[in-house]
């Protein structure tokens, strides 16, 4: 899996937008990149992954640079619920070797 | 409903014991992982399992030891040889199709060894 860079932690207001960053220079071009989350005492939960262009689903939205050296996953109105950390991964799309996880970055979400 | 179970949540261990950690998926995912994480730090990767009868070690192996007998089922036996087996105990399954790579993850199991 590519190496990839996240801020430790990251403050924002409920129900407004976040804009979580993702450094991954290193990333093959072959590699997704995805993103996952996780709240205290849970395991992580899948957020959103894509190659290319830019994805959408009812979590998230996913916006990756042109030059997929970076992505950024936007929350689009935060709620409480959305505070957890989160964790950006690239590599291979398939079910073979393990995803790898950072220390991913810890999103607080105030009211 | 589908999806995938680990038992126990809390485990409490005498040192020196080995311990089993049962994970269990209905999803018919062929690969399955097991990962330990220790307070404020990510997941770290101990084995996983493409397939049924084959398993492959992964970052922080030692100590550790797996089966995957059937499908549906990847059991994680710590053993005495773990040096500090206190964590959280997380398995996860996912689809093998190039692009669908959801990866789904049990609700853990909080291991102390005492």
């Amino acid at each position: 899996d590519a190496k990839t860079t996240q801020p430790n932690s990251m403050e924002s207001n409920e129900e407004e937008p976040v804009h979580l960053p993702c450094n991954h220079s290193t990333i093959s071009g072959t590699d997704y990149i995805h993103w996952y989350r996780q709240l205290p005492s849970q395991g992580p939960e899948y957020v959103i992954h894509g190659l290319t262009s830019n994805v959408n689903n009812r979590m998230a939205s996913l916006a990756i640079a042109e030059d997929r050296k970076s992505s950024t996953l936007i929350l689009h109105r935060a709620t409480l619920r959305d505070a957890a950390v989160y964790y950006c991964i690239g590599g291979e799309g398939g079910g073979a070797d393990g995803l790898t996880f950072g220390k991913g970055t810890h999103l607080i979400i105030q009211p | 409903d589908g999806g995938i179970t680990q038992s126990p949540k809390y485990l409490f261990r005498k040192e020196g014991q080995n311990v089993t950690l049962s994970c269990e998926q209905n999803l018919n995912h062929d690969a399955m992982y097991w990962y330990r994480q220790d307070p404020g730090q990510g997941l770290r990767l101990i084995y996983y399992s493409q397939i049924v009868n084959d398993f492959q070690k992964g970052d922080i192996a030692e100590g550790y030891s797996v089966s995957r007998e059937k499908k549906e089922s990847f059991p994680l036996t710590v053993t005495s040889a773990q040096k500090n087996p206190t964590a959280f105990y997380l398995c996860a399954s996912r689809g093998a199709i190039v692009g669908r790579a959801e990866a789904f993850f049990g609700q853990g199991t909080r291991l102390t060894v005492v």
